[in-house]
């Protein structure tokens, strides 16, 4: 079956613009989780959506957003990038979620460079 | 606050020594821990998820234990191999139902 599924896999952008990512979940899976992966910081959790839902959310500012349609795709978006925005970011499915001991799956990552 | 730390940073072997990464962390009232695989650029390879109830886990030249009491994970990888290299973290739920993920072990196996 499919796995998890990112566009754009690279991405450059200005300061001050946002940007919109997406993430396609494996088929039946309803939980998708965001994540940010800089040198830096190493790997932060973004927020979760389970069923069109934000159920988690991390320590980021509100120029963090998300969404999550009826199919379970979802899409993040970053208003005003900072050139700190620029990080790999990853997104996870799984079947019900953090917290209840299922396997996360996660795609290649979308490498977002700001310039 | 949940803090997870991965022990060694880095590590170079030579290919068919048997392996232990370490994973700790601060607060032992987690759910589970699991540990991924990672290459690099890409995304994040699930190895074993051990539920808080459970011991350990195994998975073919991998082998994953777990003490909660003292906050402790090991990571055993058998026979390594150079298709082994690669980054590997380990990551814990709690209450919060936010994983908290460590910053990894750089691995390299070279022939």
């Amino acid at each position: 079956k499919a796995g998890v599924t990112q566009t754009p896999r690279y991405l450059i952008k200005t300061r001050g613009q946002q940007v919109t990512l997406s993430c396609s979940p494996i088929s039946g899976h309803r939980s998708v989780s965001w994540y940010q992966q800089t040198p830096g910081q190493g790997l932060q959790f973004l927020f979760e959506y389970f069923s069109e839902t934000q159920r988690n959310k991390g320590n980021f500012p509100g120029r963090f957003s998300g969404r999550q349609f009826s199919n379970s795709r979802s899409e993040m978006n970053v208003s005003t990038l900072e050139l700190g925005d620029s990080a790999l970011y990853l997104c996870a499915s799984s079947l019900v979620g953090t917290g209840v001991n299922t396997e996360a799956f996660f795609g290649q990552g979308t490498r977002l460079t700001v310039v | 606050k949940q803090e997870v730390t991965q022990i060694p940073a880095a590590l170079s072997v030579p290919e068919g020594e048997n392996l232990v990464l370490n994973c700790s962390f601060t607060d032992s009232a987690i759910y589970n821990l699991q540990w991924f695989r990672q290459d690099p650029g890409k995304g994040l390879t699930s190895l074993l998820l051990i539920q808080s109830s459970q011991r350990e886990q195994t998975s073919g030249r991998l082998n994953a234990s777990l003490d909660k009491s003292s906050g402790r994970s090991t990571l055993y990888i058998a026979a390594s191999q150079p298709g082994d290299s690669a980054t590997y973290l380990c990551a814990v739920e709690g209450g919060s139902y936010i994983p908290t993920f460590g910053r990894g072990t750089s691995l390299i196996v070279h022939p």
